[in-house]
């Protein structure tokens, strides 16, 4: 299986703040990537895809990119309405794995 | 536009069947390059995925579940459906289902249900 290593667990930021999440993978997955934002009693929402794909709708304010086997999610200036739970997950093998989740909260 | 909907029963008896049922809407399911997924989410922890069907009706599973799972579309109603038998207090989760293209990963998804397996 391929592990995907999520950090940190919890930032605590302020509005107008860039956030940087990482992920980490086990093995080479080439940019098979993809980040969801996940807000409480709601379904995951679909952020990027490919490692730096923005997908449609989607803030220009997040970015993707990656480097080797390790991906990030940028938020350059952090909005109220970007306060969640942001998962990666890897989709280059058949089975799919996520990272732990990062906790975007209030300062 | 497309949309997804989970149903099913909310609590299921330990070593029992459950069984949802995810019904899609504006799009076929039997057609275009899609994979039809279940995912999982125990209350307050991370996201697990349980499997998916395509569209032509190959299915994969995660391994860790596979013995006990079974995923299948239902043409005529267009809806697919998540089988995981023999469940216990560690399958109470929100189950999702989920639409996945061939480059964009989980593009779609149900607004999940809460399952709860206990006597």
């Amino acid at each position: 299986d391929i592990q995907m290593t999520q950090s940190p667990s919890t930032v605590s930021a302020s509005v107008g703040d860039r956030v940087t999440i990482t992920c980490r993978a086990s093995q080479s997955i080439v940019a098979w990537v993809a980040w969801y934002q996940q807000k409480p009693g709601k379904a995951p929402k679909l952020l990027m895809y490919k490692a730096s794909n923005l997908e449609s709708g989607v803030p220009s304010r997040f970015s993707g990119s990656v480097y080797g086997t390790e991906f990030t999610l940028t938020i350059s200036s952090l909005q109220p309405d970007d306060f969640a739970t942001y998962y990666c997950q890897q989709y280059s093998t058949s089975l799919w794995t996520f990272g732990q989740g990062t906790k975007v909260e209030i300062k | 536009q497309v949309q997804l909907q989970e149903s099913g029963p909310g609590l299921v008896r330990p070593s029992q069947t459950l069984s949802l049922t995810c019904t899609v809407s504006s799009v076929s399911i039997s057609s275009g390059d899609f994979y039809w997924s279940w995912l999982r989410q125990p209350p307050g922890k991370g996201l697990e995925w349980i499997g998916y069907i395509y569209s032509s009706g190959t299915t994969s599973y995660n391994p860790s579940l596979e013995s006990r799972v079974t995923i299948s579309l239902d043409t005529s109603n267009n809806q697919f459906s998540l089988k995981l038998n023999s469940v216990a207090a560690a399958d109470t989760a929100v189950y999702y289902c989920a639409r996945r293209t061939a480059v964009r990963a989980l593009d779609l998804w149900g607004q999940g249900t809460l399952v709860t397996v206990s006597s």
